[in-house]
């Protein structure tokens, strides 16, 4: 147990249908980070806050994509208008200066 | 542009021999650089870690090797178990204490 929880673990959706992943990290750990693995890959960053503030959106980010970290605690990713493309794993991670953790993942299918 | 990178993607090594597995880098910035083993469908688990003003770091039957000059490290398993088959990645922190991957290596440790 990574102290970094994220939920759901499996989701299947339909093309077209919106998702939303949560992540609840290390309550001592500001740095809060999402990443997406496919298969073969390993994870690519998707965005990252630091508290509240969203500091950097990778590329892979497009306008589909919106994350939020409200309170500076947990944090969601939300795709809307999802595509088969989007199937990946999902993870989330908190960064401190020489160490990361991660959550389980979030599996997403798109069918 | 992949800045971290494990240029073998599988190996397999028989029980109670040494793996060695391998990662090279471009970022001469990077300060600290992590080994995460994974599990299909889980989070990477972090394993060993080196700071990048040492060469190396030992942590029970894990050690990991710093080589600035060339920009490359690697991670020793010995003995070797069939436990540790799994997917290793190799990464980087560096900028706003991003994480940066490589692809993995698929570890197979044959009984």
């Amino acid at each position: 147990d990574t102290g970094v929880s994220q939920d759901p673990r499996h989701k299947i959706t339909k093309r077209g249908q919106n998702v939303t992943f949560r992540c609840d990290p290390i309550s001592e750990h500001n740095r809060l980070y999402w990443y997406r693995q496919t298969l073969g890959q390993g994870p690519e960053f998707l965005t990252y806050f630091q508290n509240e503030a969203q500091l950097e959106k990778s590329r892979l980010l497009s306008d589909r994509f919106s994350a939020e970290r409200p309170k500076g605690s947990f944090s969601t990713l939300e795709i809307q208008r999802t595509e088969q493309g989007d199937s990946a794993m999902y993870l989330c991670a908190t960064i401190g200066t020489t160490e990361a953790f991660f959550g389980q993942g979030t599996r997403l299918t798109v069918v | 542009d992949q800045q971290v990178k494990q240029n073998s993607p599988s190996l397999s090594v028989q029980e109670g021999r040494i793996s060695i597995l391998n990662c090279d880098y471009t970022n001469s910035m990077f300060d600290y650089f992590l080994w995460y083993k994974k599990y299909p469908a889980e989070g990477p688990t972090f394993l060993i870690s080196i700071s990048s003003i040492k060469d190396k770091n030992e942590d029970g039957r894990f050690t990991v090797f710093l080589n600035k000059s060339a920009k490359h490290l690697s991670l020793h398993i010995v003995p070797s178990q069939p436990g540790d088959s799994a997917v290793y990645f190799c990464a980087a922190i560096g900028g706003a204490n991003n994480l940066f991957f490589g692809t993995g290596t698929r570890l197979t440790v044959i009984p």
